[in-house]
């Protein structure tokens, strides 16, 4: 357990709902990250905060996704009217920066979503 | 593209040996590289990482080695373990230009033969 949680764990959709994950970061952590992991690939990055400022996007990132991080702790993803190919580990991670040499990015268990 | 990949999808090697997992990166721009272990159904998890100023780091039971002018980064366990079986990823950033995004590669699976 490396202090980042994520809900849901898993989710199980239909194609053209909305849905939300919530990721808890390490209390301390400055930064929070998205990313996406499809089956047998290596994480892909999708944005990330420093506090409550969203400083990168990636093109990944349709319009149909939102992130926000309103106080600078906890993060919220949604996905609005879910595709098929939104079916994917979305997995969050946070680190500190700027107060030491270290920084580490440490994962959280992920959500699973699956769109049917 | 940019991209971070791994020479091998699958590596076998029996317990107690050492395994080495390599991996290619493009980015020459790249300066902090990592690896990590992902378990069926967790996340990555860090194992060691490395800055481009340097070409060996060691750990416990871990050694990473850079090699920049060939773009060749390496993971080494020492005396393999059953608790070792996992995916392996690499990992690059850019940390000079502060941009902390992680770059993936494709990973390779280690099993850990009896």
């Amino acid at each position: 357990d490396t202090g980042v949680s994520q809900n849901p764990r898993h989710k199980i959709t239909k194609r053209g709902q909305n849905v939300t994950f919530r990721c808890d970061p390490i209390s301390e952590h400055n930064r929070l990250y998205w990313y996406r992991q499809t089956l047998g690939q290596g994480p892909e990055f999708l944005t990330y905060f420093q506090n409550e400022a969203q400083l990168e996007k990636s093109r990944l990132l349709s319009d149909r996704f939102s992130a926000e991080r309103p106080k600078g702790s906890f993060s919220t993803l949604e996905i609005q009217r879910t595709e098929q190919g939104d079916s994917a580990m979305y997995l969050c991670a946070s680190s500190l920066e700027g107060f030491s040499d270290a920084y580490e990015q440490y994962f959280g268990p992920g959500t699973r979503l699956t769109v049917t | 593209g940019e991209s971070v990949g791994l020479h091998l999808p699958t590596l076998s090697v029996q317990e107690g040996d050492n395994s080495i997992i390599n991996c290619a990166y493009s980015n020459s721009a790249s300066d902090y590289f990592i690896w990590y272990k992902q378990e069926s159904g967790k996340g990555p998890q860090f194992i060691i990482d490395i800055r481009s100023n340097m070409d060996k780091r060691q750990g416990q039971r871990v050694t990473v080695l850079l090699n920049k002018t060939v773009k060749h980064l390496s993971l080494q366990i020492a005396a393999t373990q059953p608790g070792d079986s996992a995916v392996y990823f690499c990992a690059e950033s850019r940390r000079v230009v502060r941009d902390d995004k992680i770059i993936f590669g494709k990973g390779t699976r280690l099993h850990i033969l009896p």
